[in-house]
């Protein structure tokens, strides 16, 4: 029954080693996003694509890309994780236009990242 | 821009008794939506109530409510008859609806402690 699933749940690195996560949905939805989760903090939006187009958040550093192969998966890559970089990383995924669901975004269960 | 601020780090209440968890908001826009995500833990996000900022009536999903009061930019949420399933952290966000696949702005999160 899970539709917006995150690979792996845990994810350990070393600084600097670049490091992958991964996200799949099954709802067919047209919007994915990633967001950042750091402990005790609001999750902050890093990206996202609409279709194939991809959008960049302002303060995003440089140090996280993405990549969208299909409409079913989407990626998050740290080329160069520091320990500040240790976080949830969420993916949720929207329907757009915005339409009688406006607006609503399906999460996955988040993958924890540990830098060493 | 907008910001969202949950000012309630932590609340308690026992079980079956009501409780009410305050978000104030701010945005430039005039076409917004405003939502209540509970994150259990470990668990996915699910959105637990949406308000149109257009619409004048309060959103309500069985025991959750909000209390909308928009020239005050305040979004509280009320959960009756609370379950120990209740038991998540939640977070207020917000969404400009203009755009239709833009990013959620989260608050930092109540988290929501059921006292049996």
């Amino acid at each position: 029954d899970a539709m917006v699933i995150q690979n792996p749940r845990y994810q350990v690195t070393q600084f600097g080693k670049p490091v992958t996560l991964s996200c799949s949905q099954t709802l067919n939805h047209n919007v994915m996003y990633w967001y950042q989760q750091k402990s005790s903090q609001a999750p902050k939006l890093l990206f996202h694509y609409y279709d194939k187009d991809f959008n960049n958040e302002a303060d995003t550093p440089d140090n996280f890309q993405s990549r969208r192969p299909n409409t079913s998966f989407c990626f998050l890559d740290i080329r160069s994780p520091g320990l500040g970089d240790a976080a949830m990383y969420l993916c949720a995924t929207s329907s757009a236009p915005a339409g009688v669901l406006g607006g609503i975004q399906y999460f996955g269960a988040g993958t924890r990242l540990s830098v060493l | 821009a907008q910001t969202v601020t949950q000012s309630q780090p932590e609340m308690s209440v026992q079980e079956a008794e009501t409780v009410t968890l305050s978000c104030t908001y701010d945005t430039s826009e005039s076409d917004y939506y405003l939502f209540w995500y509970k994150q259990p833990p470990s668990r996915q996000m699910i959105l637990v109530i949406r308000q149109e900022a257009y619409k004048q009536q309060n959103a309500t999903e069985n025991r959750f409510s909000v209390n909308f009061q928009k020239a005050a930019k305040s979004f509280s949420l009320k959960i009756s008859d609370s379950q120990l399933g209740d038991a998540a952290m939640y977070f207020c966000a917000s969404m400009y609806s203009g755009g239709g696949a833009d990013g959620l702005t989260f608050g930092k999160g109540t988290h929501l402690i059921i006292q049996p």
